[in-house]
């Protein structure tokens, strides 16, 4: 069971260039989210998905677009990269219940220069 | 609105002795509440998690939490911290009582340091 695995590790833009993030689940939940870490802002919420073939905006979703074709997969695409969007990325997931936990991947540290 | 509180960035504590990370909330109906772990260059992981029930609530590595109703605090604690206890702590909250879905809250996260 490898839980929650995010591709790539570690990825360095240019302003301007695009990239897709891509986040699987083996652990057959309802739920993915992705949420970006900023030093003393905790976690925002950029995008989530409640099922396949549906996302919704976070707090944060300015920038980035998502797409769930399959239940497993999330994937969180940035059009035009701005060095605002210099963080770590993390990709989440949980069952559909409200009371449930949330299972973090390891994270993507994206620099945008 | 909800929110989250850490109202301490840094937490010090020696190996051996009890330590208490703090979490205030504010939300309109029921909280649920969570904590979560991240050591270095890792992702978040669960600790423990209140949703109704028993006040004190018991999770991984021999944390515990009190929920306090009044107070609209989820306080972590630990009887005797250990060296490798020392982590980025994040307290979560959701409103249990909104239909449909409600997203998690995340405070600021709070460091411990445990000292040999």
């Amino acid at each position: 069971n490898a839980g929650v695995t995010q591709t790539p590790k570690f990825r360095v833009l240019k302003t301007g260039q695009s990239m897709t993030l891509l986040c699987a689940q083996d652990m057959n939940h309802e739920y993915m989210y992705w949420y970006r870490q900023d030093p003393g802002m905790g976690l925002r919420l950029i995008h989530y998905s409640v099922g396949e073939g549906t996302t919704a905006k976070g707090e944060v979703p300015d920038g980035y677009n998502v797409s769930r074709l399959k239940k497993q997969n999330f994937l969180l695409g940035l059009e035009s990269a701005a060095p605002s969007q210099t963080s770590v990325y993390f990709c989440a997931s949980s069952q559909g219940l409200l009371s449930h936990e949330q299972y973090f991947g390891p994270g993507t540290r994206l620099t945008v220069t | 609105a909800q929110s989250v509180a850490q109202p301490e960035d840094q937490v010090n504590v020696a190996e051996g002795n009890p330590l208490t990370v703090k979490c205030t909330y504010s939300v309109s109906g029921n909280p649920y509440l969570f904590w979560y772990v991240q050591y270095p260059n890792r992702g978040l992981q669960f600790l423990l998690k209140y949703i109704t029930g028993d006040n004190l609530v018991k999770g991984s590595y021999g944390f515990e939490a009190e929920f306090n109703k009044s107070q609209t605090s989820f306080h972590l604690k630990k009887p005797s911290a250990l060296v490798s206890d020392s982590a980025l702590y994040f307290c979560a909250v959701r409103d249990g009582n909104s239909g449909g879905y409600q997203k998690v809250t995340f405070g600021t996260g709070t460091k411990l340091q445990v000292i040999p």
